[in-house]
Order: C-alpha cells, then sequence, then structure tokens
C-alpha cells in the first residue's frame, strides 16, 4: 500500500523567503507528526496532530514555524522568513493511533541560501 | 537525565560478529518502545517493537528492563548491510507521541 510521501523532495531557497512543505500520510493513520534532522543530528520533534485535537506546537522553534492539516489528513508545514540555519531535512511521520510504531516519509531536503 | 539517551558510537566490527545496543530512558511511565533504522541520509525505518518479555526477529533480539528503564538490541552474525544507525524511541509521558533517542552508529566490514 502506499506509504507517507513529501513534497517537494528537495526545496532550495534564499534567506527571507517562506516555503511550504508538504506531507501526505498513510490513509486512516489519525497522528501525524513532523521532525526536523540537521545533518549528522538525531531527530528533533516539531509538532504532533491527533485526530481533531488541537496540536502539539511544542517543538516548534519559532513563531516563523506553523503547520496545518486540513480534514484530518494531509498537513502542511510553513517556514516564513527562511533563516540558514533552518536548513536540514524535514520528516513527516503518520501512525495509527499516538504512541503506535510511526512510518516515516522520505523526508524534504530544506536549504536556506 | 535525558529522555532516551544511547551510546553514539560508532561501533565497529567485523562481519559475522555478535554487537549490542544499550538505551536508557527517563520516563518510568513509558508503554511503547521501538527500535528504527536510519541509513545515510533516508528516513527512519521501523526494525522491531520491544516487549516486555523479550522478542527476536531473526538475528535481532530486543530486550526491555522496566525496573532499570533499559532496552536493548542485539545483532547477531552482523553484515555489511547492518550498517546504519539504530534509534531507540520510547513512548513519552503523556502517551501522545515518541522520543527519538539520537541513534547509535554501527558500521560493519568485511
Amino acid at each position: 500500500g502506499a506509504g507517507v510521501s513529501q513534497s517537494p523532495s528537495n526545496k532550495v531557497t534564499e534567506k527571507g523567503k517562506d516555503v511550504e512543505l508538504r506531507c501526505d500520510p498513510i490513509s486512516g493513520h489519525t497522528a501525524l507528526y513532523w521532525y526536523r534532522q540537521s545533518l549528522g543530528q538525531g531527530l528533533e520533534f516539531l509538532i504532533y496532530f491527533q485526530g481533531n485535537s488541537a496540536p502539539d506546537k511544542s517543538g516548534l522553534p519559532s513563531d516563523r514555524f506553523s503547520a496545518e492539516r486540513t480534514g484530518g489528513s494531509v498537513s502542511t508545514l510553513t517556514i516564513q522568513r527562511t533563516q540558514q540555519e533552518d536548513s536540514a531535512v524535514y520528516l513527516c511521520a503518520s501512525s495509527l493511533a499516538p504512541e503506535e510504531k510511526q512510518f516515516f516519509g522520505p523526508g524534504t531536503r530544506l536549504t536556506v541560501l | 537525565r535525558k529522555e532516551v539517551e544511547q551510546d553514539p558510537g560508532p561501533f565497529n566490527v567485523p562481519e559475522g560478529a555478535t554487537v549490542a545496543f544499550n538505551c536508557t530512558y527517563s520516563n518510568s511511565a513509558s508503554q511503547s518502545f521501538f527500535w528504527y533504522r536510519q541509513d545515510c541520509r533516508k528516513e527512519p525505518k521501523l526494525l522491531m517493537s520491544v516487549y516486555s518479555s523479550g522478542n527476536e526477529d531473526g538475528r535481532f533480539t530486543a530486550q526491555l528492563n522496566r525496573a532499570s528503564q533499559y532496552i536493548s538490541l542485539l545483532i547477531r552474525d552482523s553484515k555489511l548491510s547492518d550498517s546504519a544507525t539504530y534509534l531507540c524511541v520510547v513512548g513519552n509521558q503523556a502517551g501522545t507521541a515518541l522520543i527519538f533517542g539520537k541513534g547509535t552508529t554501527l558500521s560493519v566490514s568485511s
């Protein structure tokens, strides 16, 4: 079956521009997560959506970062006024329920020049 | 104490060796435990869940010690293809998400 998909796979942008990253979770998965991984580093939790509940935004590094999940399915992560330190791989994962095993998408590699 | 702590390695072993990774976690109320594998420049993929009684999947054995808040992964008869970073993953205190360790890097050489 279809796994988690993300687009674009690569994004190069100039400092100060806004970017939108998209995630399509596995159908039927109620939980959706965004992570960030800088080169050679571990996964950094950003935000978590569960069903219709308010998202857990505790991992967002600044107010330039926001995310939405429409209709309980597709999610977009928006970074406004990008900075060079935002360069990383942004990974999306989904699971059937909280604390269940997560399945990851291939990630979006963001490069801010 | 960090929520999930792992020895970053790297562990460099020859083919055929047995290697063990350890992980400690801080939340005694955690109920979910997993090992994930991440290849270079790839996304993490589930290797195996970890159950209280311990479980085995081919050459891989996972153990959980709730009293010590300790998880282990044993790889027997290492293959070149086992070279990767192994992530220890634990459910968070709220029971709403998973916490990933920073990973242990394994390099298997011929």
